[in-house]
């Protein structure tokens, strides 16, 4: 079956901690994104990617890097520069087309990060 | 700075009625519309979407309402179940390019039978 893979699950970090979250995705979708979730915030982008080996910041992308090396996978390393990296993370993707992204996304089932 | 606002953030229903969830938006640019659903512990789902040349679009239960005069759009929820309840937010983007895709803050809703 054809999805977005994110692991872990659940990941707990030390302070000071870089993390890295992964994000595969099988659908042979070409943009892929991360998006950070918290209570009453809604989803806020933090990176997103159009094609291989190009990526774009989104409205929160401080403390965070990605890369794209490959079109299945943009993995999400949350560094010890973020001030507040608890969270729920989700990895998305969408086709191109050729009116431009529909703005449909396919999320993942996401990644818990809990830093103590 | 908030593009697009929904209200309310959260909603108790009884089963069996009427939920109804708001969204307005800012950018007249945007041109697509979708609303999507998200259990406890998992990704949101695209429910249901719009574009702003119709008025009202209704799969099964669920229905948005468009208002592109007023910038509005709302997700109703007929014959609320147990089961719809969720997280759910709306969101707007633009076609014509990579664009991303702006969501509202979410509202939990919750059926009780």
């Amino acid at each position: 079956d054809g999805g977005i893979t994110q692991s872990p699950k659940y990941l707990f970090r030390k302070e000071g901690q870089n993390v890295t979250l992964s994000c595969e995705q099988n659908l042979n979708h070409d943009a892929m994104y991360w998006y950070r979730q918290d209570p009453g915030q809604g989803l806020r982008l933090i990176y997103y990617s159009q094609i291989v080996n190009d990526f774009q910041k989104g409205d929160i992308a401080e403390g965070y890097s990605v890369s794209r090396e490959k079109k299945e996978s943009f993995p999400l390393t949350v560094t010890s520069a973020q001030k507040n990296p608890t969270a729920f993370y989700l990895c998305a993707s969408s086709l191109y087309t050729s009116g431009g992204i529909t703005g449909e996304l396919f999320f993942g089932e996401g990644s818990r990060l809990t830093v103590l | 700075q908030q593009q697009v606002k929904q209200s309310p953030q959260s909603l108790i229903v009884q089963k069996g009625g009427i939920s109804i969830i708001n969204c307005a938006y800012e950018n007249t640019a945007f041109d697509y519309f979708p609303w999507y659903q998200q259990f406890p512990g998992k990704g949101p789902a695209l429910l249901i979407a719009i574009r702003p040349d119709v008025s009202e679009k209704k799969e099964g239960r669920f229905t948005i309402s468009f208002n592109k005069s007023a910038k509005q759009f709302s997700l109703h929820i007929m014959d609320s179940q147990p089961g719809d309840s969720a997280t759910y937010f709306c969101a707007a983007s633009i076609s014509g390019g990579y664009q991303k895709v702006t969501f509202g803050i979410g509202t939990k809703l919750q059926v009780i039978p």
